[in-house]
């Protein structure tokens, strides 16, 4: 069966600190992979969306970036973080046929001080 | 210019039927419609999805109009565990678009 980790957790850092979360899936090949973030009480916002290795489409102009650098592995990074980058950070994985479901990560909670 | 809108909250009581509407009427006659719940702290959970037809699984039913511009989610005897925050979504270009969702509380 398919998993998706996220890591880390939890994470408190300063501001204009780097920033690196890493997200891998199993079980499966070839997904389609995204970041969301969610701030408090609020909905899913599309960061960025991913359909194979190297390739990546972002969705909102911000300080962030991410990369595909193997198969199942998607990270999301920024060099200087702003206290608005604040929120929960979500990796999701969708399977290549249309109509499939899409698959939520555990989270990574990021508080920016 | 929201793609789908649902209820901000609604209330349940324990073990009775809990119905969470969606409208999605600027959806394309070929997209499947989802729904996902989020416990708080926790990644949103895959619950079902349809097309066309009615669809039931372990955890509830779907039922889509025939016109396909609304559906409505059914927990059948819900929970305490129930309790979340319910998103329809669909696929809008080459990605999933989340409104803000209903927060189902269900009461004992």
């Amino acid at each position: 069966s398919q998993t998706i980790h996220q890591w880390p957790a939890t994470l408190v850092q300063p501001v204009g600190s780097p920033l690196s979360l890493e997200c891998t899936v199993e079980g499966t090949s070839n997904p389609n992979l995204y970041w969301y973030r969610q701030a408090a009480g609020r909905g899913l916002q599309l960061l960025f969306y991913s359909v194979g290795i190297g390739q990546i489409s972002s969705e909102v102009p911000q300080n962030l970036s991410a990369s595909r650098p193997q198969d199942r592995q998607f990270i999301l990074s920024s060099k200087k973080l702003l206290l608005s980058d604040s929120g929960f950070y979500l990796c999701a994985w969708t399977g290549e046929l249309a109509g499939a479901s899409q698959y939520f990560g555990p989270g990574t909670r990021l508080l920016v001080l | 210019d929201a793609k789908t809108t649902q209820p901000t909250s609604m209330d349940c009581a324990e073990g009775r039927a809990a119905n969470l509407p969606c409208n999605h009427s600027t959806i394309s006659g070929n997209e499947y419609v989802y729904w996902y719940r989020q416990i708080h702290s926790q990644g949103p959970q895959y619950i079902i999805h349809g097309l066309k037809n009615n669809e039931t699984n372990e955890m509830a039913s779907l039922i889509i109009t025939e016109d396909r511009k609304s559906s409505t989610l059914i927990l059948p005897h819900a929970t305490l565990r129930d309790t979340a925050v319910y998103y329809c979504t669909f696929y809008y270009g080459q990605n999933f678009v989340f409104g803000p969702g209903t927060r189902l509380s269900v009461l004992p």
